[in-house]
């Protein structure tokens, strides 16, 4: 798989390879993480979500991973496809307070 | 199921003139929100709402006035445009606080 060890701006794929996709947030009181996807056009897609009180969770090819102690989450995309080509964005919020805060976003191209 | 709907997708104004986004949203959905996206400052809160008749200041306020008089409806109004504030908006609904937040398909701006 392909990966960034720090948040890059743009991941290049091969298709069927794996993903992973880094966000570090900055607020220590965060309490609940969202990657969402934007399609080119289009409004941002929820993908999946994570509260602090776990470190993995796992949907359909995707997987977050949430670690605290540095502040860092990721997105693991599974057998990357061209359908997934888009721009990803980390969002987090804080306990009572509803507001997300987006990360700069990462965009993923994917090569035949 | 509708969702939320974004009027106008695409518009052209000058400088000085009053301009209204209008968003919708068919779940009953008590918060709703409006961020702006720009390159290289990714998606910025402007305005939310907890439920109707009550707004509070985003990240990015300024320039800025938005309503709620009915749950379903949020509009955003550019009391005087400039031409910073070409960008596109997204309007944006949640349940609730543990819920996901779900994106509109976004209003393409240019104040010339």
């Amino acid at each position: 798989g392909e990966s960034v060890g720090l948040h890059l701006p743009t991941l290049s794929v091969q298709e069927g390879d794996n993903s992973i996709i880094n966000c570090a947030y900055s607020n220590s009181a965060s309490d609940y993480f969202i990657w969402y996807k934007q399609e080119s056009g289009k409004g941002p897609q929820f993908i999946i979500d994570i509260r602090s009180n776990m470190d993995k969770r796992q949907g359909q090819r995707v997987t977050v991973l949430l670690n605290k102690t540095v502040k860092h989450l990721s997105l693991q995309i599974a057998a990357t496809q061209p359908g997934d080509s888009a721009v990803y964005f980390c969002a987090e919020s804080v306990s009572n307070d509803y507001k997300l805060s987006f990360g700069a976003g990462t965009t993923v191209t994917v090569r035949a | 199921d509708a969702g939320i709907t974004q009027s106008p997708r695409y518009k052209i104004t000058e400088t000085g003139r009053q301009v209204t986004l209008m968003c919708h949203q068919t779940w009953s959905h008590s918060y709703m929100f409006w961020y702006r996206q720009d390159l290289g400052h990714g998606l910025r809160l402007i305005y939310y709402s907890a439920a109707a008749d009550i707004t509070d200041k985003g990240e990015v306020p300024d320039g800025y006035v938005v309503s709620r008089s009915k749950t379903e409806n949020f509009p955003l109004t550019l009391e005087s445009a400039t031409r910073s504030q070409t960008s596109v908006y997204f309007c944006a609904s949640s349940q609730g606080r543990e819920n996901t937040i779900y994106f509109g398909e976004g209003s393409w701006l240019t104040v010339v």
